[in-house]
């Protein structure tokens, strides 16, 4: 198992619910990524942090809401989805941003699987 | 716009049967190449990072090769536990800190 610890594992929500993911990586890093991976579909990147600065969104609805309160912890709120939303959503971390140049490997997380009815 | 391809979508293989996974990308200056395994309902777990063309790693029964186009990930003697399914990535320098994942190759081994 890897650093980085994802809750809830699985989720089942309807589209009024008002819910939120959590991340939280013990490895010591500085940047933080969420991803989606639903069915037949390549991983999507939908936010980078940087030391606890978003430094990307990747056009995502604005249903999602990140939180990266500090290195160690990312949130990601949900309201208000879409049964297409269903999807596991996956934590990464790495050591640093891209930002300082070099390429660095992302650890990822076990995901929540989430259900929207 | 950066892309990474792989094939085949699906391998099934006799459990000593060799092979190889084909990732084939196009990307705006290569930081590097990610190869990640993923087992059902899990994350991604991380096999190798190449940075370079020629470059080449091995880890137990895998071993990844690089070249300016493409990347292989050779399956010497495959046991049933290698079925997975095998992501490629990559990171440009255009990307802050984003990896391009390709769609993954299912591998199947059988005993």
């Amino acid at each position: 198992e890897t650093g980085v610890t994802q809750t809830p594992r699985h989720l089942v929500m309807g589209m009024t619910n008002k819910k939120s993911l959590k991340c939280e990586q013990h490895l010591g890093h500085n940047a933080m990524y969420w991803y989606k991976q639903s069915a037949k579909k390549p991983l999507e990147l939908m936010f980078v942090y940087n030391f606890k600065e978003q430094t990307e969104n990747n056009s995502v609805p604005s249903r999602f809401s990140p939180e990266c309160p500090n290195s160690s912890h990312l949130f990601l709120h949900l309201h208000t989805l879409q049964p297409e939303d269903s999807a596991l959503y996956l934590c990464a971390s790495s050591q640093e941003s891209i930002l300082a140049g070099g390429a660095d490997t992302q650890y990822f997380g076990p995901g929540t699987r989430l259900t929207v009815l | 716009e950066d892309q990474v391809t792989q094939s085949p979508e699906a391998l099934r293989l006799q459990e000593g049967e060799s092979s190889s996974l084909n990732c084939s990308y196009t990307v705006s200056g290569l930081r590097g190449l990610f190869w990640y395994r993923q087992d059902p309902g899990k994350g991604p777990e991380f096999l190798f990072t190449l940075y370079s063309a020629g470059e080449e790693k091995e880890k137990e029964r895998l071993k990844a090769t690089l070249t300016k186009k493409e990347s292989f990930l050779h399956i010497t003697a495959p046991k049933p536990e290698d079925s997975a399914t095998y992501l490629c990535a990559v990171q440009g320098s255009s990307n802050t800190g984003k990896l391009i994942f390709g769609q993954g190759t299912t591998l199947q081994v059988k005993p």
